[in-house]
């Protein structure tokens, strides 16, 4: 069951911030959003995911609003090869441990 | 690279074969888990191992079966294959069986003619 909504595509030129945004409304206190990409065919890859605070690695920024019901991954400086499918799941501490993909973000850098 | 092996990465067979499909989690993991990706369907969660025991089911067909062995390697079978068990099969593996982070594999593309 979809928990989140992310827009279809996005468009980034090459060098600059890309900003995916991810509404989560339903999101329950024990969940964590969790944010994977999958470029082409490959398998889906781990960038990132958070409970309350944001967060950073060396692959992106997570910033998670106040109130928990979105949040927007960043690549702070895009390249050619991020270009890929980037899906935001939300998943609780406990319970059901399968990932739910949905549709994702398709993001193309321009070069 | 996740440090998770699937092989074969690629298999092309006929309806009404069967296949398995192998998987080698991430050294010291403990979970595995199987998903399936196709055009019309999306990534979709199959079934999970966790330490040799069955954790969790998904959208799981019947006709395929799983396991996972004492040195942790997971297989995955598909019986009876119908054409629209062509898809993209995934394995993931994570330390523990519940929240920790799965780290997936390179998959292996199943073609059904």
């Amino acid at each position: 069951d979809a928990k989140t909504t992310q827009p279809p595509s996005m468009d980034c030129a090459e060098g600059r911030a890309a900003n995916l945004p991810c509404n989560h409304s339903t999101i329950s206190g024990n969940e964590y959003v969790y944010w994977y990409r999958q470029i082409h065919s490959q398998g889906p890859q781990y960038i990132i995911h958070g409970l309350k605070n944001n967060e950073t690695n060396e692959m992106a920024s997570l910033i998670i609003t106040e109130d928990r019901k979105s949040s927007t991954l960043i690549l702070p400086h895009a390249t050619l090869r991020d270009t890929a499918v980037y899906y935001c799941i939300v998943r609780p501490q406990t319970g059901a441990n399968n990932l739910f993909f949905g549709t994702g973000t398709r993001l193309t850098v321009i070069p | 690279d996740s440090g998770v092996t699937q092989t074969p990465k690629h298999l092309i067979t006929a309806t009404g074969q069967r296949v398995t499909l192998r998987c080698s989690p991430r050294s010291g993991d403990l979970s595995v888990y199987w998903y399936q990706q196709s055009l019309d369907q999306g990534l979709q969660f199959l079934i999970q191992y966790y330490n040799g025991e069955e954790r969790a089911k998904g959208n799981i067909l019947e006709r395929f079966s799983a396991q996972q062995f004492p040195d942790l390697h997971s297989e995955l079978n598909l019986s009876s294959l119908e054409l629209g068990d062509s898809a993209l099969y995934f394995c993931a593996s994570s330390v523990g069986g519940v929240t920790e982070t799965q780290y997936f594999g390179p998959g292996t593309r199943l073609l059904v003619l």
